[in-house]
């Protein structure tokens, strides 16, 4: 069965450094999405991605994030200059469509530690 | 601008015991999907259900059973005969069909349910 996929795992950091988060959606989907769930707490949206540009983003997706889809398979997230509250489980998302019946897939999640 | 209620923020239960995990929902929009998610201890996000705004009808899987009350905008989740495996957050989340992006999901605050033996 198609899934999706997050590398690495786990990432620790230093404040300040800058970290990219790697997905490969599943193959035909063309929606992409990232999610942020800082620990304890609830799952946030952070932004989605179709056509090769952001459809919209959430106010936590400030200047310090960006996304690309640098090949046909890769979906990132880049945060520059990352502080000790970026540490969280980071999910990405895919879907086929951008109907509201289709079921968005998850990856199992990158856990960035920022010290 | 949609929103996801989930007023347990944790509930202890026995083995055995039956249990019901609640869920809220705000929209505006008449076409919404509504979901359940488990995430065990190990992170990942486990798609349980998903129902749409159209449907009421509930639903049974095994010792899962969910309740949707579109007159309450409820879409309660009922776990019979709990086990010690079923102890994990329980996120409920929305889609509404309006927004900007796609189907992206809002997700409630989580239930995290603990079994014991």
């Amino acid at each position: 069965e198609p899934e999706v996929t997050q590398t690495p795992s786990h990432q620790v950091t230093q404040m300040g450094q800058e970290v990219i988060l790697r997905c490969v959606p599943i193959s035909n989907h063309l929606y992409f999405y990232w999610y942020r769930q800082i620990l304890g707490q609830k799952v946030e949206f952070l932004v989605s991605f179709y056509n090769n540009e952001i459809s919209e983003k959430s106010e936590i997706f400030d200047d310090q994030f960006s996304v690309e889809r640098p090949d046909g398979s890769n979906f990132t997230l880049k945060i520059r200059s990352t502080k000790l509250e970026d540490s969280a489980m980071y999910f990405c998302a895919s879907t086929l469509t951008s109907g509201v019946f289709n079921e968005q897939f998850f990856g199992p999640g990158t856990r960035l530690t920022v010290l | 601008a949609q929103k996801v209620t989930q007023a347990q923020t944790e509930i202890s239960v026995v083995e055995k015991e039956d249990v019901t995990l609640d869920c809220v929902y705000e929209t505006r929009d008449t076409t919404y999907y509504l979901f359940w998610y488990k995430q065990p201890p190990s992170g990942e996000l486990v798609f349980l259900i998903r129902r749409n705004s159209f449907d009421e009808q509930n639903e049974i899987s095994g010792r899962y059973s969910w309740n949707f009350q579109k007159s309450t905008s409820s879409f309660n989740f009922t776990i019979t005969a709990s086990q010690v495996v079923d102890s994990a957050v329980y996120f409920c989340a929305l889609s509404e069909a309006g927004n900007n992006a796609g189907n992206m999901l809002t997700f409630g605050g989580g239930t995290r349910l603990m079994v014991k033996p």
